[in-house]
């Protein structure tokens, strides 16, 4: 069964800080990895999606790593703002017959201050 | 082009009733995928459909239920509410088989069960 922890659980920094937010899963058997943010009460919007024979994405200030073999990804935001404040969570996709299901960490709360 | 959508956004029910949830997926994406999230157990998956077909269902009871219609669109059903139930329900669309693509939520519908 696919367990996938973030660390760290919350994350304060001031504003223009470099930042490493971490994701690890058990199950190194993954399609693919995803990376969401999600403002308080609102829904998921995806960051970077790595397929597994990708090494690393980048979108702007963000770039996102997958190592499968020690079951590792890691998102790395550059000159963080304070509107990046926000809860990350990274998600494994299995693949094969589990189709669509994404398994979920418990996500990262971050925090960026003035 | 617009969005996956979710209607309603919020619902307030009493213990017993039952409640039906509904997903638009952004236009030409044919996988949806249904989640409840928690504070306490975080993001878990319920089911998938692809082409009007359940292909994955998570470990919830048989009170939860869902169905795809032939445009794609999504409705997922929760009899006999328990207090439990109250959480926050995000569907996910993709364009092809779910496991393959990058996914993308709607803004979820709050279930409040009294």
């Amino acid at each position: 069964k696919q367990e996938v922890t973030q660390i760290p659980a919350a994350l304060s920094v001031p504003e223009g800080e470099n930042l490493v937010l971490n994701c690890s899963f058990t199950d190194s058997a993954i399609y693919n990895l995803q990376w969401f943010r999600q403002d308080p009460g609102k829904g998921l919007t995806s960051l970077l999606l790595i397929q597994s024979s990708q090494r690393e994405q980048t979108s702007g200030r963000l770039n996102a790593s997958l190592d499968k073999s020690s079951g590792r990804s890691t998102l790395y935001i550059a000159a963080s703002q304070p509107g990046d404040s926000a809860t990350y969570l990274c998600a494994a996709n299995a693949g094969g017959t589990s189709y669509g299901k994404l398994t979920f960490g418990q996500g990262t709360i971050l925090t960026v201050h003035p | 082009k617009a969005g996956v959508t979710q209607t309603p956004r919020y619902l307030i029910k009493t213990r017993g009733q039952q409640v039906t949830l509904s997903c638009s997926p952004i236009s030409g994406h044919r996988s949806v995928s249904w989640y409840q999230q928690t504070p306490g157990q975080g993001l878990q998956f319920l089911f998938e459909y692809f082409s009007e077909t359940q292909r994955n269902k998570g470990n919830f009871p048989g009170r939860f239920s869902g169905r795809q219609f032939s445009n794609s669109r999504s409705e997922m059903n929760v009899s006999t509410l328990e207090l439990g139930d109250s959480a926050l329900y995000l569907c996910a669309s993709s364009l092809g088989e779910g496991f393959r693509n990058e996914q993308f939520f709607g803004p979820g519908t709050r279930l409040t069960v009294l």
